[in-house]
């Protein structure tokens, strides 16, 4: 157990429709990151927050976002869903500091119908 | 930004036996590391072993070591005395400055009893 918990772990939608991930870091950690895994596109950064702010951003399409709150814990938003967005979505948070050690979370499996 | 080699798809190894994967990157940066995650049928991605690009000593983990030619860009994962849980697929990533992480496309392990 990594200590990063993610919700849903499946997720079940139709085109068009919006969804919500939800990542909680490790204790401590305050960074995250959200990472795509798709059999065509491989393993995908997509964003990164650090204590509340976007730090980073990779290959996210313009119809998803993210943000980190308070507490830490962080959602990413997808919107007006494709077919070609099923794939398993990572959260993973790493402490400040050398390293860059990253703890993933379990993933949350999303299809696309 | 950093890019990511793996060229061996798939790999197969006698149980009690030793197996190194190969993987290749390239980065503008002088201050990176390099990381090896192991994935499971589980789908949880789990960290294996990392190497910090200043240390010229290779990093080792028990059963897992690498072997970091810096010069040629080269990061591979020696598995020795293989055990049958160590059938995963296996991911090399590279993180620099900007910290997320740079994945190569995998190589699937498989161990023979």
């Amino acid at each position: 157990d990594s200590g990063v918990t993610q919700t849903p772990k499946h997720l079940i939608t139709a085109t068009g429709q919006r969804v919500t991930l939800r990542c909680s870091p490790r204790s401590g950690d305050l960074s995250v990151y959200w990472y795509q895994q798709s059999l065509d596109q491989g393993l995908q950064f997509l964003i990164q927050y650090y204590n509340g702010e976007e730090r980073a951003k990779g290959n996210i399409l313009e119809r998803f976002s993210a943000q980190q709150f308070p507490d830490l814990h962080s959602e990413l938003n997808l919107s007006s869903l494709e077919l070609g967005d099923s794939a398993l979505y990572f959260c993973a948070s790493s402490v400040r500091g050398p390293g860059n050690e990253q703890f993933f979370g379990p993933g949350t499996r999303l299809t696309v119908l | 930004a950093q890019t990511v080699t793996q060229s061996q798809p798939e790999m197969s190894v006698q149980e009690a036996e030793t197996v190194t994967l190969s993987c290749t990157y390239d980065t503008s940066e002088s201050d990176y590391y390099l990381f090896w995650y192991k994935q499971p049928p589980s789908r949880q991605m789990i960290l294996v072993i990392r190497q910090e690009a200043y240390k010229q000593q290779n990093a080792t983990e028990n059963r897992f070591s690498v072997n970091f030619q810096k010069a040629a860009k080269s990061f591979s994962l020696k598995i020795s005395d293989s055990q049958l849980g160590d059938a995963a697929m296996y991911f090399c990533a590279c993180s620099g400055s900007a910290r997320q992480l740079t994945f190569g496309s995998g190589t699937q392990l498989t161990v023979l009893p």
